[in-house]
């Protein structure tokens, strides 16, 4: 089974800011993490895609990088909207699992 | 456009069934892995089961197994999960989720709205 942790739990900051959220895994998954927004009250909403890719429709600001065991989320400058918790996904050997979450608040 | 949307939750006492649906539409549904992915109150998403597109790939997380069991009928458009032996750690907001692949490896996308389950005495 494949672990996923994220870094940190909970990220306060202001609009405009950089945010920079981290996610490991207990194995070498390859490229094989997304990213997902989930907003209170809503689904979870692709954001990335095999670490890097961003998924149709989302914003420039939103990048990934990463690959083996470490991977980031970047949101190069806070909106209004990005307030939200974030989740790590790997997708490896028939068992998909998520990290616990980001939490991205105002500070 | 793509849409998901589960129904069949509700308040469920320990040990009794629930079956649940999640009826699709804007896609070609039997090109399309799917799965099932809860998340329990003020909790984070687990991952609870995965279904091919032509039913042949079946896998569950392990606190499921031999309770729970997804299914599909590709003429209908429609996801299913049958929930036997509840548990109160069974309660969850449950969402379906369309899968990019056709064996269900792939990424999430998009999400249905959900529907809860609760199981308490």
């Amino acid at each position: 089974e494949i672990v996923l942790t994220q870094s940190p739990a909970t990220l306060s900051l202001s609009p405009g800011e950089r945010a920079t959220l981290s996610c490991r895994a207990s194995q070498s998954v390859s490229n094989y993490v997304a990213w997902y927004q989930q907003k209170p009250g809503q689904a979870p909403r692709l954001l990335i895609f095999d670490a890097s890719n961003r998924a149709t429709g989302i914003p420039a600001r939103f990048s990934g990088s990463g690959s083996g065991t470490d991977f980031t989320l970047t949101i190069s400058s806070l909106e209004p909207e990005d307030f939200a918790v974030y989740y790590c996904h790997q997708r490896s050997n028939w068992s998909p699992s998520f990290g616990p979450g980001t939490k991205v608040e105002i500070k | 456009q793509v849409h998901l949307v589960e129904s069949g939750g509700g308040v469920v006492q320990p040990g009794r069934s629930l079956r649940l649906s999640c009826v699709t539409s804007g896609f070609i549904f039997s090109d399309y892995g799917i799965h099932w992915v809860r998340q329990a109150p003020g909790k984070g998403l687990e991952w609870v089961a995965l279904i091919s597109n032509d039913g042949s790939d079946r896998y569950y997380v392990d606190s499921v197994k031999g309770r729970f069991t997804i299914s599909r009928d590709n003429s209908k458009n429609t996801l299913y999960l049958q929930m036997n032996s509840l548990r109160p750690d069974d309660t969850a907001l449950y969402y379906c989720a369309k899968d990019v692949t056709p064996r269900a490896t792939g990424w999430f996308d998009p999400w249905g709205q959900g529907t809860l389950v609760t199981v308490s005495s």
